[in-house]
């Protein structure tokens, strides 16, 4: 257990769907991260939150769409994905947006996208 | 682009030392070198991180060359469940993009019985 829990750890959804992905951290930080993980890829960063606001988004499309409502809690919102978005969508924390700070990663949603 | 050169695979008997490798000859005066490794199927996990000094945990030991153009992360007795692929990362201490973390392929590591 690395303090940082993810929801659902499994999801499949249809091109059309809407559907939300939750991360929620309990390790006190101030810092969250959307990282995303294909298949035979690196892991890509996505979005970074720092005290509830957005510090970075590495050009990702608009069907994603990020929301950090409190600093224990962000959520990855999806709509019209593509079957190529189908993922391991990892969450992340560390005490502050910035090194030398550890991140604490979650243990992932894995997304199927039909 | 991961600034940073690792093996592709390594095998490690059970019980003795894993020493993986790392070049990042580019890094700057600013970066720090970070090791972290993904269980399967789970999400990455820290394991050390260092600037210029040799440094220990309780997980590995990291030893970074006195140019810091490359570092050695060493696990003195690798187990089964060390089995994993692990990244070293460069990442500056502070300002524009020292939040980031670009991970490469890594070395994946297999702890043999």
């Amino acid at each position: 257990e690395t303090g940082v829990t993810q929801t659902p750890r499994h999801l499949v959804m249809g091109m059309t769907n809407k559907k939300s992905l939750k991360c929620e951290q309990h390790l006190g930080h101030n810092a969250m991260y959307w990282y995303k993980q294909s298949a035979k890829k690196p892991l890509e960063l996505m979005f970074v939150y720092s005290l509830e606001e957005r510090v970075e988004n590495n050009s990702v499309p608009s069907r994603f769409s990020p929301e950090c409502p409190n600093s224990s809690h962000l959520f990855l919102h999806l709509h019209t994905l593509q079957p190529e978005d189908s993922a391991l969508y990892l969450c992340a924390s560390s005490q502050e947006a910035g090194g030398p700070s550890e991140q604490f990663f979650g243990p992932g949603t894995r997304l199927t996208v039909l | 682009d991961a600034k940073t050169t690792q093996p592709p695979s390594m095998d490690c008997a059970e019980g003795r030392a894993a020493n993986l490798p790392c070049n990042h000859s580019t890094i700057s005066g600013n970066e720090y070198v970070y090791w972290y490794r993904q269980i399967h199927s789970q999400g990455p996990q820290y394991i050390i991180h260092g600037l210029k000094n040799n440094e220990t945990n309780e997980m590995a030991s990291l030893i970074i060359t006195e140019d810091r153009k490359s570092s050695t992360l060493i696990l003195p007795h690798a187990t089964l469940r060390d089995t994993a692929v692990y990244y070293c990362i460069v990442s500056p201490h502070s300002g524009a993009g020292s939040y980031q973390l670009t991970f490469g392929k890594g070395t994946k590591l297999s702890v043999i019985p």
